[in-house]
């Protein structure tokens, strides 16, 4: 019964450093997401996947990368980490939004430095 | 653009009290809403939702109402327990890929 697996579940970066966000999910659905979350500001969608193949910008997306390997995992990649990246990142998955909801992983506490 | 706006926290209550937590929409139709609570250290989960104008959400004695008049869609429960205290986020569906949340509610209760 994992659900949403997310890997690691604490880092902290120098600035510039790389590093890839890792998320499985097991309840084959089509939909995965990436969101970021701040205080104050709720959670804000960064990429997004609504199939295998696909992958589509969401709110606030610039200094992030993702790829979508195949119907289970959905990474997350900062090319050269800046201290406003510092944030909870939280992968999520759904079949279908407006019915069911989505389901999130435990997340990642990333601090850059 | 769509956005949440919920009620600034943190609430602090008594176990037993009666709880609202107001939260306010701005979007371009009728869009699904949600309440979604997360536990200290994490992920959110779905507590309810509606999907069209008077629709009544109900999960755990929590209930939220869809309100067109007043685009609003308030979190209720007759009586907290300790562990009710989480953080609890609106939300509401954009197209079919993109949720949009309020800023969080911190609640916490007390014995």
């Amino acid at each position: 019964n994992a659900g949403v697996t997310q890997t690691p579940k604490f880092q902290v970066l120098k600035t510039g450093q790389s590093m890839t966000l890792q998320c499985a999910q097991d309840m084959n659905h089509n939909s995965m997401y990436w969101y970021r979350q701040d205080p104050g500001m709720g959670l804000r969608l960064i990429y997004y996947s609504a199939s295998e193949g696909t992958t589509d910008k969401g709110e606030v997306p610039n200094g992030y990368n993702v790829s979508r390997l195949n119907k289970r995992e959905f990474s997350l990649r900062l090319e050269s980490a800046a201290p406003s990246q510092t944030s909870v990142y939280f992968c999520a998955s759904s079949e279908y939004l407006g019915r069911g909801g989505a389901f999130f992983g435990q997340g990642t506490r990333l601090t850059v430095v | 653009g769509d956005s949440v706006t919920q009620m600034e926290g943190p609430v602090t209550l008594s176990e037993e009290a009666f709880l609202t937590i107001n939260c306010t929409y701005t979007a371009t139709g009728y869009p699904s809403l949600f309440w979604y609570v997360q536990y200290p250290g994490e992920g959110l989960q779905l507590l309810l939702k509606a999907t069209k104008a008077d629709d009544k959400g109900s999960n755990k004695g929590f209930e939220a109402t869809y309100r067109k008049e007043t685009t609003s869609f308030h979190l209720e429960k007759g009586s907290v327990q300790v562990s009710d205290s989480a953080v609890y986020f609106c939300a509401l569906l954009q197209g079919a890929q993109k949720l949009v949340f309020g800023q969080g509610t911190r609640l916490t209760i007390n014995p």
